[in-house]
């Protein structure tokens, strides 16, 4: 069935180091790829998201990159701040509209 | 914006009861609406559809007499754990497309902390 790997399961960073998380998915169907942060308790907020016929997406010190021949998409986070700390995950929609989630990546941020 | 809601926001019950989630969505329809379940540190897994007007469809793994969905309308789903155990404990959390065409992503509801005892 449709799977999506996340590495690394957790991360830690300095304040004002970037940040990088690799996802890969299964499905070559995939067209639309979104990254989610979580806190807590929360419901996921989504934070950037990427479609099948864009390479990279920039949103100020957040940024996606997806290579559909590799299957692989990652999420970029520069000068991190200690208020980035929190699980992100990455998910891959296919043309049936599911949501398959990676494992999740913790984010710690050190100030 | 187009916002999802849940009802309750949390619940326990005892093991044997069943225990119903309602997913609404407060300004747009939603003919399909999906349900997660997350259990603590983990990631959100995909339980199953909802579809106004049909029938659920269910991820492998995930008992239908036991999950209980039903799309009441275009703007509300239930998910009805029945005979709920320990292991059922869980953070659930329903979502659903954005209706503009041409856009992809979901809202998500706030979730629903099930405790059973």
């Amino acid at each position: 069935g449709e799977n999506v790997e996340q590495h690394p399961s957790t991360l830690s960073v300095q304040e004002g180091d970037s940040a990088v998380i690799k996802c890969t998915y299964s499905d070559s169907a995939s067209n639309y790829f979104p990254w989610y942060k979580q806190e807590l308790g929360k419901r996921p907020q989504l934070i950037i998201d990427i479609r099948s016929n864009v390479g990279e997406k920039k949103d100020q010190r957040i940024a996606v990159t997806l290579n559909k021949t590799a299957k692989h998409f990652s999420l970029h986070i520069t000068e991190t701040q200690p208020e980035d700390s929190a699980v992100y995950f990455c998910a891959a929609e296919g043309n049936t509209g599911k949501l398959i989630f990676g494992q999740g990546t913790t984010l710690q941020v050190k100030p | 914006g187009a916002v999802v809601s849940q009802h309750p926001s949390w619940v326990i019950c005892k093991s044997g009861t069943s225990v119903k989630i309602e997913c609404r969505s407060l300004d747009f329809q939603a003919t399909t609406m999906f349900w997660y379940r997350q259990f603590p540190k983990q990631s959100l897994m995909l339980m199953a559809t909802s579809n106004e007007g049909s029938k659920a469809t269910y991820e492998q793994g995930v008992e239908k007499d036991k999950f209980l969905i039903n799309h009441a309308s275009l703007t509300l789903s239930t998910l009805t754990v029945t005979s709920a155990h320990p292991e059922d404990s869980s953070f659930y959390i329903c979502s659903a497309p954005r209706p503009e065409p041409g856009t992809y992503e979901q809202y998500f509801g706030p979730g629903t902390r099930l405790t059973v005892t």
